[in-house]
C-alpha cells in the first residue's frame, strides 16, 4: 500500500458545481497536510495549509482532515474555468527528516 | 514579494553539455529546495539546504550538483545527463527546514530535455 493515495482522474465538472477531491494515507504519523494547485508548465502552488483535524475554509476553498479515517479532502464551491490544474495533496511526519510525500495529483477540469 | 525565480524556463542540451539552472529568492527564506517532476507525476524531492548548508542529498546521481551561494540563491549544475534526466525541474523556498515551517514557495520551473 503506497503512503498516499489520490485518484489521477481526469475529473470533469460543470461550472459552479462543487467540487471534492481526496486523498488517502496509510502513515499514522502524518501530522500536517497540504494541498497545492499546479497549472499546466508551472510549479505548485500553496492553496491550504492544515496541522490538526477538522475543517479550514479560505475563500471558495475548504480542506477537511479526518486523522481517525487517515482521509483529507478539497473542496471547491462555485468552480471556475480558472481551477482547471492539477491538485496534488501533501504530507508530512515530525519525524521523518522534513521530507514531504506528495499525491500523484488530481487532473480537474472545469468545463464552461 | 512572495516570488521565487527560476532561470532558464526551458533548456535543451546535449549529453555531452554542462549547462546550470539558477534560482533566486528574497523572502528571507532559510531552507531551498531542488525538486524533479515528470510529466503526469509529483515532484521528487533531489536536495534541501538550509541556512547554506546541504542538508538532504535524496540519492541524486553525480551528474546533478548542487549550489548555494548565498541565502538567496540556489544553483544545480548539470554535466553529462542522460535523455532520462528530461523533466521539469521545480525549485522552492521555505521559511526554515523543519515539518512545521514547509510551507513550500515553488518556482515555475526550468523545462530541461536531454538529446
Amino acid at each position: 500500500q503506497k503512503e498516499v493515495e489520490q485518484d489521477p482522474g481526469p475529473l470533469s465538472v460543470p461550472e459552479g458545481a462543487i467540487v471534492s477531491l481526496n486523498c488517502t494515507y496509510s502513515n499514522s504519523a502524518f501530522q500536517y497536510f497540504m494541498w497545492y494547485r499546479q497549472y499546466s508548465r508551472k510549479g505548485p502552488e500553496l492553496l491550504m495549509y492544515t496541522y490538526s483535524s477538522g475543517n479550514k475554509e479560505d475563500g471558495r476553498f475548504t480542506a477537511q482532515v479526518d486523522k481517525s479515517s487517515k482521509y483529507i479532502s478539497l473542496f471547491i464551491r462555485d468552480s471556475q474555468p480558472s481551477d482547471s490544474a492539477t491538485y496534488l495533496c501533501a504530507m508530512g511526519d515530525l519525524n521523518r527528516d522534513d521530507k514531504i510525500i506528495f499525491g500523484k495529483g488530481t487532473r480537474l477540469h472545469i468545463l464552461p | 514579494d512572495t516570488e521565487v525565480t527560476q532561470t532558464p524556463k526551458h533548456l535543451v542540451m546535449g549529453m555531452t553539455n554542462k549547462k546550470s539552472l539558477k534560482c533566486e529568492q528574497h523572502m528571507g527564506h532559510r531552507a531551498m529546495y531542488w525538486y524533479k517532476q515528470k510529466a503526469k507525476k509529483p515532484p521528487e524531492l533531489m536536495f534541501v539546504y538550509s541556512y547554506e548548508k546541504l542538508s538532504i542529498n535524496e540519492s541524486v546521481p553525480s551528474r546533478f550538483s548542487p549550489e548555494c551561494p548565498n541565502s538567496s540563491l540556489l544553483n544545480l549544475h548539470l554535466h553529462a545527463l542522460q535523455p532520462e534526466d528530461s523533466a521539469l525541474y521545480l525549485c522552492a523556498s521555505s521559511q526554515d527546514k523543519g515539518a512545521t515551517n514547509e510551507k513550500l514557495f515553488f518556482g515555475s520551473g526550468t523545462q530541461l530535455s536531454v538529446l
